[in-house]
């Protein structure tokens, strides 16, 4: 399977500040995903983030809290706007594998905001 | 859409015992159902899947089993062991994206 890397693996902010989360794979991927995991929590599906098209947002999620970018088929971010404390999560890409469907993740960004 | 119930929340069983993990699913249009081991501080772990062409697959002590028409899907853990410690999570994929389960929590005691 692909070998996937984020950054920064963690972080602290302050309230009203913005992160930018990078996900780089090493291989070309056709479909990439953002999830989020609040401490303790399941995995939360952000968006869906295919290269050369807008994202495909879950409901609860918007386009201003949460841009995603998709340059090519090896890379994407996702940024946290103006945070507030309930964003302190584990963030983590995930990468469609070879077979229909299944995903591969990420070690995830764990962040705490303050 | 989609949403995934998955129980017990928490299993606790002797080393060698079995464990058994249960879940279900509400659309009907899901045709791929994997597990994930996540260990603490650590990433999820894509452990065994199955396809709605399928109702059962096995791979060494982990097997799975799935009824389309119930839609439910169960995780089967034999001979369990200390490091078989973890939150296990299914998931159901309708089309093109995964919604997963909230998590069971499994401690093999020694």
């Amino acid at each position: 399977s692909a070998v996937i890397s984020q950054k920064p693996s963690r972080d602290i902010c302050q309230r009203g500040t913005s992160l930018t989360i990078q996900c780089q794979v090493d291989s070309q991927v056709t479909m990439m995903f953002w999830y989020r995991q609040q401490p303790g929590q399941s995995l939360t599906l952000i968006a869906t983030a295919n290269q050369g098209s807008e994202a495909t947002y879950e409901s609860g999620f918007v386009i201003d809290k949460f841009p995603i970018s998709r340059p090519n088929l090896t890379f994407s971010t996702l940024t946290v706007s103006n945070m507030s404390p309930e964003d302190s999560s584990i963030y983590l890409c995930s990468v469609e594998g070879d077979r229909e469907y299944e995903q591969y993740f990420g070690p995830g960004t764990r962040l705490t905001v303050t | 859409g989609e949403n995934v119930e998955q129980h017990p929340s928490t299993l606790s069983v002797q080393e060698g015992d079995s464990a058994v993990i249960k879940c279900t699913y509400s659309d009907s249009a899901s045709n791929y159902f994997p597990w994930y081991k996540q260990e603490l501080g650590k990433r999820p772990q894509l452990i065994i899947d199955i396809r709605s062409n399928v109702g059962e697959k096995k791979d060494q002590r982990i097997a799975v089993t799935l009824n389309k028409t119930a839609k439910h899907f169960s995780l089967h853990i034999t001979e369990t062991q200390p490091e078989d410690s973890a939150v296990y999570f299914c998931a159901a994929s309708p089309y093109d994206k995964v919604i997963f389960g909230p998590g069971t929590s499994l401690s093999v005691i020694p």
